[in-house]
């Protein structure tokens, strides 16, 4: 079963607008973590924002934030004021502990963003 | 402070052959992930090393591929016998810590083509 779905597989938004990019999980864990990474034309993979599940606030790094709704399992990337250089396929990923020990990220299917002028 | 450095960035081989991925660390990092990312889709955990360890090795194929992290030295990810469905992007990342928070900081990929 898919453990992180990103429902959304391209968007296109005007430049200088905000975007929404859906991301929903599922776990039976209590403390996990959430990441967004971009990967734009270039191929690497670029951090962008962290949510704790215990974090009470939603995380916030410059433009992006992310709207983490616990109960509905869903945490979704904001991106406001879009610029050009935007445009790159978003990844969300969950961490989930390994059977021996350490964690590994689960990562969704991406959601390409194409960024209008 | 250098990122997790990869090399090389781009390897072509044939079928039949070798690959040999490399990937070194942030500094002070000691635990390495590897993963794959065939196109279009998003990255897929393969192995989890630490030095001269591999902790956990279960989105490992079971043949062909294997993984070391020597204590000295980069980590190496081997593919034998490489065939045209290993052609994919393969990251490797580190981090300091095993658990906690612990970003994963990624290194720029090596992109595997098999004629």
């Amino acid at each position: 079963a898919q453990k992180i779905t990103q429902t959304q597989p391209g968007m296109f938004v005007q430049e200088k607008e905000a975007v929404t990019l859906d991301c929903t999980y599922d776990t039976s864990d209590q403390s996990y973590g959430l990441f967004w990474y971009k990967q734009p034309s270039s191929g690497e993979m670029i951090f962008l924002i962290y949510q704790g599940s215990y974090d009470e606030q939603n995380a916030t790094e410059g433009r992006y934030s992310l709207n983490f709704q616990k109960a509905r399992k869903s945490a979704n990337l904001v991106i406001s004021a879009s610029q050009l250089g935007d445009s790159a396929m978003y990844f969300c990923a969950m961490r989930e502990p390994l059977l021996g020990a350490g964690n590994m990220l689960t990562f969704g299917g991406g959601t390409r963003l194409m960024v209008k002028p | 402070n250098a990122g997790v450095m990869q090399n090389p960035r781009h390897l072509v081989r044939r079928r039949g052959q070798e690959a040999r991925l490399r990937c070194s660390p942030m500094k002070g990092h000691s635990h390495v992930y590897w993963y794959r990312q065939l196109p279009e889709e998003g990255l897929k955990f393969m192995v989890y090393l630490q030095k001269e360890n591999i902790i956990d090795e279960s989105g490992m194929p079971k043949e062909r591929f294997s993984a070391e992290f020597p204590k000295e030295g980069p980590s190496i990810l081997r593919i034998q016998q490489v065939v045209r469905g290993d052609s994919a992007a393969y990251f490797c990342a580190s981090s300091p810590v095993a658990g906690g928070h612990n970003e994963q900081f990624f290194g720029p990929g090596t992109r595997l083509t098999v004629l």
